[in-house]
Protein backbone atom coordinates (compact mmCIF):
# COMPACT_ATOMS: atom_id res chain seq x y z
CA UNK A 1 0.00 0.00 0.00
CA UNK A 2 1.21 3.23 -0.66
CA UNK A 3 1.57 5.92 2.00
CA UNK A 4 -0.35 8.60 0.71
CA UNK A 5 -3.32 7.84 -2.03
CA UNK A 6 -5.07 9.76 -4.81
CA UNK A 7 -7.69 9.55 -7.08
CA UNK A 8 -5.51 10.41 -10.24
CA UNK A 9 -8.77 12.11 -12.07
CA UNK A 10 -9.12 13.61 -13.59
CA UNK A 11 -11.95 15.68 -12.61
CA UNK A 12 -13.48 17.93 -15.76
CA UNK A 13 -15.74 20.60 -14.31
CA UNK A 14 -17.29 23.71 -15.78
CA UNK A 15 -16.59 27.31 -14.14
CA UNK A 16 -18.31 28.00 -10.88
CA UNK A 17 -18.69 24.48 -9.99
CA UNK A 18 -17.47 23.20 -6.41
CA UNK A 19 -15.11 20.22 -6.43
CA UNK A 20 -13.63 18.21 -3.70
CA UNK A 21 -10.53 15.70 -3.49
CA UNK A 22 -10.02 13.50 -0.93
CA UNK A 23 -6.51 11.84 0.15
CA UNK A 24 -5.58 8.60 2.49
CA UNK A 25 -2.46 7.89 4.37
CA UNK A 26 -1.33 4.85 5.77
CA UNK A 27 1.62 6.15 8.37
CA UNK A 28 -0.67 6.88 11.57
CA UNK A 29 2.32 8.89 12.70
CA UNK A 30 2.46 11.09 10.47
CA UNK A 31 2.19 14.65 11.84
CA UNK A 32 1.75 17.03 9.43
CA UNK A 33 0.02 17.88 6.30
CA UNK A 34 -0.60 20.10 3.10
CA UNK A 35 -1.58 19.73 -0.53
CA UNK A 36 0.75 21.49 -3.13
CA UNK A 37 -0.24 22.81 -6.32
CA UNK A 38 1.78 21.70 -9.72
CA UNK A 39 1.08 23.57 -12.78
CA UNK A 40 2.23 21.17 -16.24
CA UNK A 41 5.29 20.96 -16.72
CA UNK A 42 6.33 23.50 -14.17
CA UNK A 43 7.49 22.78 -10.00
CA UNK A 44 5.20 21.99 -7.06
CA UNK A 45 4.22 24.55 -4.96
CA UNK A 46 2.48 25.24 -1.26
CA UNK A 47 -1.29 25.61 -1.68
CA UNK A 48 -1.88 25.58 2.26
CA UNK A 49 -1.84 23.58 5.11
CA UNK A 50 -4.45 21.34 6.73
CA UNK A 51 -4.95 21.37 10.25
CA UNK A 52 -7.12 18.99 12.54
CA UNK A 53 -9.85 21.99 12.63
CA UNK A 54 -10.10 22.43 9.31
CA UNK A 55 -8.65 25.70 7.65
CA UNK A 56 -10.08 27.62 4.86
CA UNK A 57 -8.07 29.86 2.65
CA UNK A 58 -10.52 31.97 0.26
CA UNK A 59 -12.39 29.20 -2.03
CA UNK A 60 -10.37 26.65 -0.61
CA UNK A 61 -11.30 24.27 2.66
CA UNK A 62 -9.05 21.96 3.90
CA UNK A 63 -10.16 19.04 6.72
CA UNK A 64 -8.04 16.20 7.96
CA UNK A 65 -9.67 13.11 9.94
CA UNK A 66 -6.77 11.48 11.66
CA UNK A 67 -9.09 8.59 12.83
CA UNK A 68 -9.66 7.53 9.25
CA UNK A 69 -6.06 8.35 8.01
CA UNK A 70 -7.79 11.17 5.77
CA UNK A 71 -7.09 14.86 3.89
CA UNK A 72 -9.58 16.66 1.54
CA UNK A 73 -9.58 19.68 -0.44
CA UNK A 74 -12.68 21.66 -1.02
CA UNK A 75 -12.43 24.22 -4.00
CA UNK A 76 -15.85 26.32 -4.55
CA UNK A 77 -16.23 28.29 -7.17
CA UNK A 78 -13.67 26.39 -9.44
CA UNK A 79 -12.13 29.31 -11.94
CA UNK A 80 -10.36 28.18 -15.18
CA UNK A 81 -7.00 29.39 -13.01
CA UNK A 82 -7.33 26.42 -10.79
CA UNK A 83 -6.90 23.97 -13.46
CA UNK A 84 -3.33 22.31 -12.08
CA UNK A 85 -2.57 18.86 -10.57
CA UNK A 86 -3.33 19.02 -6.65
CA UNK A 87 -0.79 17.06 -4.70
CA UNK A 88 -1.53 15.11 -1.38
CA UNK A 89 1.65 15.83 0.67
CA UNK A 90 2.14 14.50 4.13
CA UNK A 91 5.36 14.65 6.82
CA UNK A 92 6.58 11.42 8.18
CA UNK A 93 9.15 10.89 10.52
CA UNK A 94 12.07 9.02 9.73
CA UNK A 95 14.62 7.62 13.10
CA UNK A 96 15.58 10.60 14.65
CA UNK A 97 15.20 12.63 11.39
CA UNK A 98 12.28 15.51 11.08
CA UNK A 99 11.31 13.36 8.40
CA UNK A 100 10.80 14.63 4.71
CA UNK A 101 7.60 15.23 2.86
CA UNK A 102 5.58 12.27 0.80
CA UNK A 103 3.68 13.77 -2.26
CA UNK A 104 0.68 11.38 -3.37
CA UNK A 105 0.67 11.25 -7.38
CA UNK A 106 -1.52 13.82 -7.76
CA UNK A 107 -5.14 14.41 -8.58
CA UNK A 108 -5.60 16.47 -11.76
CA UNK A 109 -8.01 19.11 -12.09
CA UNK A 110 -9.68 20.71 -15.56
CA UNK A 111 -11.67 24.02 -15.21
CA UNK A 112 -13.52 24.43 -18.66
CA UNK A 113 -15.41 27.73 -19.42
CA UNK B 1 17.31 35.07 -9.35
CA UNK B 2 16.40 34.32 -5.52
CA UNK B 3 14.82 31.05 -6.06
CA UNK B 4 16.08 27.26 -6.41
CA UNK B 5 18.23 27.01 -9.39
CA UNK B 6 18.85 23.42 -11.24
CA UNK B 7 20.99 22.84 -13.87
CA UNK B 8 21.22 21.70 -16.57
CA UNK B 9 17.27 22.08 -17.46
CA UNK B 10 17.87 19.21 -19.69
CA UNK B 11 19.92 15.76 -19.89
CA UNK B 12 19.89 13.74 -22.90
CA UNK B 13 22.80 10.43 -22.41
CA UNK B 14 23.32 7.20 -22.99
CA UNK B 15 22.64 4.07 -20.85
CA UNK B 16 25.77 3.22 -18.69
CA UNK B 17 27.18 7.00 -18.55
CA UNK B 18 27.26 9.11 -15.37
CA UNK B 19 25.50 12.12 -15.05
CA UNK B 20 25.67 14.94 -12.39
CA UNK B 21 22.58 17.27 -11.55
CA UNK B 22 23.34 20.71 -9.54
CA UNK B 23 20.99 22.46 -7.08
CA UNK B 24 21.63 25.61 -6.00
CA UNK B 25 19.04 26.39 -2.99
CA UNK B 26 17.33 29.64 -1.66
CA UNK B 27 20.48 31.59 0.14
CA UNK B 28 20.25 31.02 3.84
CA UNK B 29 18.17 27.98 3.71
CA UNK B 30 19.87 25.14 6.04
CA UNK B 31 17.59 22.11 4.79
CA UNK B 32 17.93 20.59 1.11
CA UNK B 33 15.56 17.89 -0.63
CA UNK B 34 15.89 15.79 -3.58
CA UNK B 35 12.96 14.22 -5.36
CA UNK B 36 12.75 13.15 -8.80
CA UNK B 37 9.26 12.74 -10.90
CA UNK B 38 8.19 10.64 -13.78
CA UNK B 39 5.33 11.50 -15.98
CA UNK B 40 2.29 10.85 -14.09
CA UNK B 41 3.03 10.54 -10.71
CA UNK B 42 3.79 12.63 -7.61
CA UNK B 43 7.71 13.70 -6.74
CA UNK B 44 9.29 10.82 -5.08
CA UNK B 45 11.65 11.57 -2.32
CA UNK B 46 15.46 10.52 -2.66
CA UNK B 47 16.94 12.34 0.12
CA UNK B 48 17.48 15.59 2.65
CA UNK B 49 20.12 17.33 3.78
CA UNK B 50 20.31 19.52 6.79
CA UNK B 51 23.59 21.51 6.39
CA UNK B 52 26.56 19.45 5.22
CA UNK B 53 25.20 16.20 6.44
CA UNK B 54 22.64 13.59 4.72
CA UNK B 55 19.50 13.56 7.82
CA UNK B 56 17.73 11.45 5.67
CA UNK B 57 18.76 9.17 2.41
CA UNK B 58 16.32 6.62 2.55
CA UNK B 59 14.84 7.58 -0.68
CA UNK B 60 17.89 7.09 -2.85
CA UNK B 61 16.92 3.69 -4.86
CA UNK B 62 20.18 2.07 -4.82
CA UNK B 63 23.58 2.47 -4.92
CA UNK B 64 24.00 3.77 -8.27
CA UNK B 65 22.79 7.31 -6.92
CA UNK B 66 24.86 9.60 -4.63
CA UNK B 67 24.37 13.63 -3.55
CA UNK B 68 26.86 15.85 -1.23
CA UNK B 69 26.69 19.26 0.10
CA UNK B 70 29.99 19.96 0.85
CA UNK B 71 29.64 23.19 1.84
CA UNK B 72 26.37 23.30 3.20
CA UNK B 73 24.47 25.14 0.24
CA UNK B 74 24.78 23.77 -3.43
CA UNK B 75 24.29 20.02 -3.39
CA UNK B 76 25.07 17.55 -6.37
CA UNK B 77 23.05 14.37 -7.03
CA UNK B 78 25.23 11.74 -8.78
CA UNK B 79 24.25 8.47 -10.93
CA UNK B 80 26.23 6.49 -11.75
CA UNK B 81 25.68 3.51 -15.08
CA UNK B 82 22.47 5.32 -15.77
CA UNK B 83 19.40 3.61 -16.67
CA UNK B 84 16.72 4.22 -19.43
CA UNK B 85 14.45 3.68 -15.90
CA UNK B 86 16.21 6.10 -14.41
CA UNK B 87 14.72 9.14 -16.67
CA UNK B 88 12.55 11.44 -14.76
CA UNK B 89 12.54 15.24 -14.23
CA UNK B 90 15.26 15.35 -10.86
CA UNK B 91 13.34 18.31 -8.36
CA UNK B 92 15.36 19.93 -6.10
CA UNK B 93 13.94 22.03 -2.84
CA UNK B 94 15.30 24.09 -0.25
CA UNK B 95 13.32 25.28 3.06
CA UNK B 96 14.73 27.65 5.75
CA UNK B 97 14.47 25.06 8.39
CA UNK B 98 12.92 21.66 9.25
CA UNK B 99 10.03 21.00 6.67
CA UNK B 100 7.76 19.42 9.47
CA UNK B 101 7.26 23.41 10.65
CA UNK B 102 5.43 24.95 7.69
CA UNK B 103 5.65 22.13 5.25
CA UNK B 104 6.73 24.57 2.42
CA UNK B 105 9.42 23.79 0.11
CA UNK B 106 10.67 25.86 -2.38
CA UNK B 107 11.26 24.16 -5.55
CA UNK B 108 13.75 24.35 -8.56
CA UNK B 109 12.18 23.46 -11.76
CA UNK B 110 14.02 20.92 -12.13
CA UNK B 111 16.82 18.75 -14.43
CA UNK B 112 14.71 16.74 -16.73
CA UNK B 113 17.02 13.15 -17.38
CA UNK B 114 16.92 11.53 -20.57
CA UNK B 115 18.35 8.27 -20.81
CA UNK B 116 18.71 6.67 -24.20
Amino acid sequence: RKEVEQDPGPFNVPEGATVAFNCTYSNSASQSFFWYRQDCRKEPKLLMSVYSSGNEDGRFTAQLNRASQYISLLIRDSKLSDSATYLCVVNTLNGGSQGNLIFGKGTKLSVKP
Amino acid sequence: GAGVSQTPSNKVTEKGKYVELRCDPISGHTALYWYRQSLGQGPEFLIYFQGTGAADDSGLPNDRFFAVRPEGSVSTLKIQRTERGDSAVYLCASSLTFVSNTGELFFGEGSRLTVL
